[in-house]
């Protein structure tokens, strides 16, 4: 199994651009999370999905947005790229989402907005 | 999800062993205590949970203590491929649980050679 898996690795992008971050995962986990981790800082949860075609924000959803059109996917869509936004980006997913469920992280994104 | 106090760093020497502690004064009967850790430029990665009772793990044992106020994350032989931020995350076994984990600050786990 890959598990979880993210492209790009690294992008730079000018103010105002747009662009889609991927996630894919092959372990048929229904719950999947986007987190954005700024420097020094721990994660913060920007949307999740508990299945296909269900999703929610979580901490920090502005400026953002996602859809779950099958159990694999689970993109997040940048529609007006701000400075703010310059971040490293952690997509996981989990099978349920149970207390005593482990989350399996990407290995993230990082992501320059100039 | 209750609140997770951590130092902020730690420094170990090779090959000894390690004692992450986490204070968490406020958890609820149903709060699972986890410990996942980062290592540098990559994703966050589990490393152990438990409920109520110590557990062990072929990464790591996790020491809980009896009032389930506080816990030590135990790494027996700790190796320089340890170094990383560990972070002590506590999740209700009784929600859904649907919206993520909570990540503090961590403890940055230094180790020498």
């Amino acid at each position: 199994n890959a598990g979880v898996t993210q492209t790009p690795k690294f992008r730079i992008l000018k103010i105002g651009q747009s662009m889609t971050l991927q996630c894919t995962q092959d372990m048929n986990h229904n719950y999947m999370y986007w987190y954005r981790q700024d420097p020094g800082m721990g994660l913060k949860l920007i949307y999740y999905s508990v299945g296909a075609g269900i999703t929610d924000k979580g901490e920090v959803p502005n400026g953002y947005n996602v859809s779950r059109s099958t159990t694999e996917d689970f993109p997040l869509r940048l529609e007006l790229a701000a400075p703010s936004q310059t971040s490293v980006y952690f997509c996981a997913s989990s099978a349920s989402g149970a207390g005593v469920e482990t989350q399996y992280f990407g290995p993230g994104t990082r992501l320059l907005v100039l | 999800d209750a609140k997770t106090t951590q130092p902020n760093s730690m420094e170990s020497n090779e090959e000894e062993p390690v004692h992450l502690p986490c204070n968490h004064s406020t958890i609820s009967g149903t709060d699972y205590i986890h410990w996942y850790r980062q290592l540098p430029s990559q994703g966050p990665e589990y490393v152990i949970h438990g409920l109520t009772s110590n557990v062990n793990n072929r990464m790591a044992s996790l020491a809980i203590a009896e009032d389930r106020k506080s816990s030590t994350l135990i790494l027996h032989r700790a190796t320089l491929r340890d170094a990383a931020v560990y972070y002590c995350i506590l999740r209700d076994g009784a929600g859904g649980g649907a919206d993520g984990l909570t990540f503090g600050k961590g403890t940055h786990l230094i180790i020498q050679p």
